[in-house]
């Protein structure tokens, strides 16, 4: 069954330490994204990806970067994480194709203190 | 940037009632609209995607899009209490990576 999966799903992070969410697809989608979900603002994008190689910043990319090693693998990095970022992040997967469907995985809640 | 909101931001219906969700859209140029239900701590399930003025059924979950009013709706046939979510509306033109989300209805179908 084709699937996204996150990991942590759950951490707790220093103020000014270095976060790293992982970030797993077996749909053998080309496009993946990380998105931020947060009381009052709904679901909003930070980087995605085109395929191995690439990333592409999003809406708030700012306090982010993105790696995407292969195929199957996003990382959403947080160099120096601050309070701000305290929030819940979703990876996603999609083929890019015409209806543009995106694959949700179960999120991550990261909180930092 | 696109705008999406959604109303009503809480709605409590019984079981087997019909439930109905409301969003409205800023850019009249999207093409490319999508229900998702999201239960409590889990991902995001779609339920309905629409590219086109009308209506689109999917199993007890119907969508009608209006794009001249900038409105997208997503009606509920007999709802049951696993239905108690978070339902998101998201919007994008096609060819742009960047779907844009309300911020959300929270349904709660009561026995």
């Amino acid at each position: 069954e084709a699937a996204v999966t996150q990991s942590p799903r759950n951490k707790v992070a220093v103020t000014g330490g270095k976060v790293t969410l992982s970030c797993n697809q077996t749909n053998n989608h080309n496009n993946m994204y990380w998105y931020r979900q947060d009381t009052g603002h709904g679901l909003r994008l930070i980087h995605y990806s085109y395929g191995a190689g690439s990333t592409e910043k999003g809406d708030i990319p700012d306090g982010y970067k993105a790696s995407r090693p292969s195929q199957e693998n996003f990382s959403l990095i947080l160099e120096l994480a601050t309070p701000s970022q305290t929030s819940v992040y979703f990876c996603a997967s999609g083929d890019g194709g015409v209806s543009y469907e995106q694959y949700f995985g179960p999120g991550t809640r990261l909180t930092v203190l | 940037q696109q705008k999406v909101q959604q109303s009503p931001e809480s709605l409590t219906v019984s079981e087997g009632a019909m439930a109905s969700l409301n969003c409205t859209f800023s850019d009249g140029t999207s093409n490319n609209f999508r229900w998702y239900r999201q239960h409590s701590a889990k991902g995001l399930e779609v339920l309905v995607s629409i590219f086109s003025d009308g209506e689109k059924e999917e199993g007890r979950f119907t969508a009608h899009l209006n794009r001249a009013n900038l409105h997208v709706s997503l009606h509920i046939r007999e709802p049951q209490p696993s239905d108690s979510a978070v339902y998101l509306c998201a919007n994008s033109n096609t060819g742009y990576q960047n779907f844009y989300f309300g911020k959300g209805t929270s349904l709660t179908v009561i026995p």
